[in-house]
């Protein structure tokens, strides 16, 4: 069966410090991978998407960026974080064909101070 | 570009039966689906609808109408555990990720 990781669980990060959340993918190959960031009480805005190693695409320009080293690890990244950036970020999979079914993980709440 | 409309919150009681709607405006149509995300927890995929009519999967059911660029989620027999948030989605601006509406809260009272 599939089974998607994310850490930390939580972070409190000042503003100015780096980013760097990592999702991993089990139990299946060649997955679509996304990151999402909801706010609090509020719907699950794209952020990045990716359809391959490499292959990366952005929904929302921001201080923030997307790689994907390997099929099955998508990683979120900053420089230099802002308050805004502050929320719940969620990553999901789908396989390449059912877009419309993604599987999320369970999340990684950030707060900016 | 996508737009979703849903009511932002609907309270219904236990045993009883809820819609929540769901109108959107795509350009390019591939289909509504629906995910639920309880407080503090990642959505879960519940149902798509590609064609028009009516999905059924146990106690929920999805609706779509193509010609009326509408759809619904029915939850019958609410249980108490059926208090979450609800979110259609259609495909978004590009042909490998989803639109999310800004989802409906459902609360279920005794």
């Amino acid at each position: 069966s599939q089974t998607i990781h994310q850490w930390p669980a939580t972070l409190v990060q000042p503003v100015g410090s780096p980013l760097s959340l990592e999702c991993t993918v089990e139990g299946t190959s060649n997955p679509n991978l996304y990151w999402y960031r909801q706010a609090a009480g509020r719907g699950l805005q794209l952020l990045f998407y990716s359809v391959g190693i490499g292959q990366i695409s952005s929904e929302v320009p921001q201080n923030l960026s997307a790689s994907r080293p390997q099929d099955r690890q998508f990683i979120l990244s900053s420089k230099k974080l802002l308050l805004s950036d502050s929320g719940f970020y969620l990553c999901a999979w789908s396989v390449v064909q059912g877009t419309y079914e993604q599987y999320f993980g369970p999340g990684t709440r950030l707060t900016v101070t | 570009g996508q737009s979703l409309e849903q009511p932002s919150e609907v309270t219904a009681v236990e045993g009883a039966i809820v819609q929540i709607n769901c109108t959107y405006q795509t350009s390019g149509f591939y289909g509504l689906s629906w995910y639920q995300q309880h407080d503090g927890g990642a959505p879960t995929f519940l149902s798509y609808n590609g064609l028009d009519g009516l999905e059924e999967t146990g106690r929920f059911s999805s609706f779509l109408s193509r010609s009326d660029s509408y759809g619904y989620l029915l939850l019958q027999e609410l249980q108490m555990k059926d208090s979450a948030s609800y979110f259609c989605a259609v495909r978004g601006s590009g042909a490998n990720n989803l639109f999310f509406g800004t989802g409906t809260r459902l609360t279920v009272i005794p």
